[in-house]
């Protein structure tokens, strides 16, 4: 079973409105933290948004929001105002085992992504 | 400026002639990991590191070794590329495997001909 389900594999937005990608996880860890990163054309990837397991409110950072819902496993991200330069693949990704050290190997698992289009 | 530098950026190499991509960080980070990215099938973890001289085995070794003899630098060897290792690799670091954010290296794009 994927850990990681990015159900949209494209979708298109008008500037300057909001876009909502969906993710879904699943893992029996109660320590985890789940990750959103853009990766444009260019191809290097950029960390927006961390929401560990712990968290009671859902992270922000600018334009970033991460709505997430524990008991449905799901952390989309909100995207306010979007911009031309928002047109990326945004990659949704989980660390299991967090705040363990020597509990698991780290690895950060990562969804097939999203492509988001920017229309002007 | 706290970074993940990869080089090289860019190799076109033929099958069979060794090489390495190396990866440096300058953030002290204890874990280092090294990702490569296909059309499909996502970013999958190759090799990581928990500290100097520790490595383990990611989700598709084969074809690939890692060292780790510094801390900061953690670099990919193919002994001998073939063209399925042809991929956009990523060397990514944190301070420790449960601690939170990956940093990520810019990539290397690498085709084995």
């Amino acid at each position: 079973a994927q850990k990681i389900t990015q159900t949209q594999p494209g979708m298109f937005v008008q500037e300057k409105e909001a876009v909502t990608l969906d993710c879904t996880y699943d893992t029996s860890d109660q320590s985890y933290g789940l990750f959103w990163y853009k990766q444009p054309s260019s191809g290097e990837m950029i960390f927006l948004i961390y929401q560990g397991s712990y968290d009671e409110q859902n992270a922000t950072e600018g334009r970033y929001s991460l709505n997430f819902q524990k008991a449905r496993k799901s952390a989309n991200l909100v995207i306010s105002a979007s911009q031309l330069g928002d047109s990326a693949m945004y990659f949704c990704a989980m660390r299991e085992g967090l705040f363990l050290y020597g509990g698991s190997q780290g690895n950060l698992i990562f969804g097939k992504g999203t492509k988001l289009s920017v229309k002007p | 400026e706290a970074q993940v530098t990869q080089n090289p950026r860019y190799l076109i190499t033929v099958t069979g002639k060794k090489l390495t991509v190396t990866c440096s960080q300058n953030m002290n980070h204890e874990y280092m990991s090294w990702y490569r990215q296909d059309p499909g099938l996502g970013l999958r973890q190759i090799y990581y590191s928990m500290n100097v001289e520790v490595t383990d085995k990611g989700d598709v070794p084969e074809g690939y070794k890692v060292s780790r003899k510094e801390k900061r630098n953690f670099p990919l060897i193919l002994e001998s590329p073939s063209p399925n290792q042809t991929s956009l690799y990523f060397c990514a670091s944190s301070l420790g495997p449960g601690s939170g954010e990956l940093f990520f290296g810019e990539g290397s794009r690498l085709t084995v001909l």
